[in-house]
């Protein structure tokens, strides 16, 4: 079956610091992988997305992913993090094995920044 | 409006009682989803329309959860004799087409609580 895990369910990291969310998946073709950020009372807003070529994205705000294949895994990195980049943020996997529609959500993990 | 609006945006329902939620998805999206999230939880799929083609109820945890779309517009989806489990936040989103390397674009949710 298909599935997304995010071990982290909390992460607390300084204004300035680097970032990065782990994302590990199980899907039995070519995944298409996402991420997404949902801030306090607001929908989700796409960050990036990887469908294929390049392994390593570029997304809104200063973020990027890497999909590594081997590890099945799809990390968001952010070299420097801002206050605002407090939320809650939702990996995510479709394709194929999930009509293309339905896509499987992580249990998501929410970042705190402090100062 | 510019986004997907959804209402109402909060719900306070006794148990037993029937919820109807509304989804207005972007202008001219021809594929519409419906997702639950609960506490602590990422996105479960509940049903998604495209265009006339029949819906994809495959992700309806039980026959007290429809849904309906009129054309390419306004979604409802009713949950009938809420239980204490139904509550959750319930997400809309749309899609220009449908298939997994189209963006899906979220609302806000509705917040529904059973007493």
């Amino acid at each position: 079956a298909q599935s997304v895990t995010q071990p982290d369910i909390h992460i607390t990291v300084s204004e300035g610091a680097s970032l990065e969310l782990r994302c590990n998946y199980s899907y039995g073709a070519t995944p298409y992988l996402f991420w997404y950020v949902q801030s306090p009372g607001q929908g989700l807003q796409l960050l990036l997305k990887y469908f294929s070529g390049d392994t390593l994205v570029q997304g809104i705000k200063g973020f990027e992913a890497e999909f590594k294949r081997s590890q099945s895994s799809f990390n968001l990195r952010k070299p420097s993090v801002h206050w605002s980049d407090a939320a809650e943020y939702f990996c995510a996997v479709g394709g194929m094995n999930t009509g293309f529609q339905k896509l499987v959500f992580g249990t998501g993990t929410r970042l705190l920044v402090s100062p | 409006g510019a986004g997907v609006s959804q209402s109402p945006s909060n719900k306070v329902t006794e148990k037993g009682k029937d919820v109807e939620l509304r989804c207005d998805p972007i202008s001219g999206h021809t594929a519409l989803y419906w997702y639950r999230q609960r506490l602590g939880q990422g996105l479960e799929f509940l049903i998604y329309f495209q265009g006339n083609s029949a819906p994809d109820k495959s992700g309806l945890p039980s026959d007290r959860f429809s849904a309906e779309r009129t054309g390419e517009s306004v979604s409802t989806l009713t949950i009938q004799r809420t239980q204490q489990e139904d509550s959750a936040v319930y997400l809309c989103a749309s899609s220009l087409v449908s298939g997994g390397r189209n963006e899906q674009f979220f609302g806000p949710g509705t917040r529904l609580t059973v007493l």
